[in-house]
């Protein structure tokens, strides 16, 4: 089993609808997370990061974490065609120096 | 926004010869990262230093070797270039703290061919 797993698609939703990325992962005491997104051929950039139980929102973004489950997802709002990416869920290991990627979750926007 | 360089960002090469991928930052990051990514294929973390005289190789074997003799500066080295190390190679740091002070920002990368 992948210590972090993503769904890697492609997920395709029309424009204007809400995009659902999920992540698990198997470290149970994993404490910080992190979305990128990456461009296809462009390096990745951070969208989201979250260290607590709940949401949190930040734009048309939101990251959701569920300690319990073990389980992160981002929801974009309002998708748009410029959100179409590859979206890599990232937790950080036990010993706060490295982060585990999963294979990222390919979306596309169709206009 | 991150102030983390590499340089080249493209190369051509032939097989055979000896190629170095540089890569610095200048937020004073203690932890730097070397990752190689094949198209729309997963991150593979190769090399990390967590400091001056730090390396470590990581999950994915490489024949590539590293160094840090500078904090701002992690260069990547393949003694003998081969086809089969046609990749881009992604440079990445971050510095330990609290909240976004452990963000990882990566380098645009260098996409690299070997004829």
């Amino acid at each position: 089993q992948k210590e972090v797993e993503q769904n890697s698609g492609p997920l395709s939703v029309p424009e204007g609808a809400i995009a659902s990325l999920n992540c698990t992962y198997s470290d149970r005491v994993s404490q910080s997370f992190f979305w990128y997104r990456q461009y296809s051929g462009k390096s990745p950039e951070l969208i989201m990061s979250i260290y607590s139980n709940g949401d949190k929102e930040d734009g048309r973004f939101t990251a959701q974490l569920n300690k319990a489950s073990q389980y992160v997802s981002l929801l974009i709002r309002d998708s748009q065609p410029s959100d179409s990416a590859t979206y890599l869920c990232a937790v950080q290991n036990n010993a706060g120096n490295m982060l585990t990627f999963g294979g990222g979750t390919r979306l596309m926007v169709k206009p | 926004e991150a102030d983390i360089y590499q340089t080249p960002r493209y190369l051509v090469i032939g097989t055979g010869k000896k190629i170095t991928l540089e890569c610095s930052q200048t937020m004073g990051h203690d932890k730097m990262y070397w990752y190689q990514q094949d198209p729309g294929m997963e991150l593979h973390l190769i090399h990390y230093s967590y400091g001056v005289n730090s390396t470590e190789k990581g999950d994915l074997s490489s024949e590539s070797t590293v160094s840090r003799i500078r904090t701002e500066h992690f260069p990547l080295t393949l003694e003998s270039a081969r086809p089969s190390h046609t990749s881009q190679y992604l440079c990445a740091s971050r510095q330990m703290g609290q909240g976004a002070q452990e963000t990882q920002y990566f380098g645009p990368g260098t996409r690299l061919l070997v004829l």
